[in-house]
């Protein structure tokens, strides 16, 4: 299976503030990764596909970069709907396999 | 708009097997990958397997002795049988499609429901 590790865990952030998320994949995945977002008692929203592409209706202060094993997902400035858990999660091959995910609090 | 609607118990005892159904409504089940994905409580996301349209499956080898996952065309639903079910188990339970051509991410899912594993 390919692991996916997300960095950090956990993050405290204000609003405004310019957020960065790393996904590292075990093995090379090309640009097979996807960006979620979850809220408590919620379904994961998908917002960013194969690596850089914003999904429809997402807004444009998401965005995602990165190929290989090492990816990033960037917020440029925290709205207060944005404290979140965000996973990775990599289509390359099966099984599936997220990461454990990044939760975002606000400081 | 798509939208999808798991059903089924949210009660199970040990032992027994769990059935969960997946509606697809808005749209046609044709020509995607359905998944199943489960989260126990406080923890990450977990998936199961999936299914495409022409019956083809492909499970998680973690769980591949314990899980069939079936589609129904006719009434575009999809399916998930779970056996010997344990406290382990206990989670929220996702359906999810998974795009076939125009990529493979998850871009629909159903809200969830909670099957605990209780005797």
């Amino acid at each position: 299976d390919i692991q996916m590790t997300q960095s950090p865990s956990s993050l405290s952030a204000s609003v405004g503030d310019r957020v960065t998320i790393t996904c590292r994949a075990s093995q090379s995945i090309n640009s097979n990764l996807h960006w979620y977002q979850q809220k408590p008692g919620k379904a994961p929203k998908l917002l960013i596909y194969a690596a850089s592409n914003l999904q429809s209706g997402v807004p444009s202060r998401f965005s995602g970069s990165g190929s290989g094993t090492d990816f990033t997902l960037t917020i440029s400035s925290l709205q207060p709907e944005d404290f979140a858990t965000y996973y990775c999660q990599q289509s390359y091959n099966s099984p599936r396999t997220f990461g454990q995910g990044t939760k975002l609090e606000i400081k | 708009q798509v939208q999808l609607q798991e059903s089924g118990p949210g009660l199970m005892n040990p032992s027994e097997t769990l059935s969960l159904t997946c509606t697809v409504s808005g749209g046609s089940i044709s020509s995607y990958y359905w998944s199943w994905i489960r989260q126990p409580a406080g923890k990450g996301l977990d998936w199961i397997g999936r299914i495409y349209t022409s019956g083809s499956t492909d499970y998680n080898p973690s769980l591949k002795s314990r899980v069939t996952i079936s589609v129904d065309t006719s009434k575009n639903q999809f399916s998930l049988k779970l056996s010997s079910m344990t406290a382990a188990d206990t989670a929220v339970y996702y359906c999810a499609r998974e795009g076939a051509v125009t990529g493979h991410y998850f871009d629909y899912w159903g809200q969830g429901t909670l099957v605990t594993v209780s005797s």
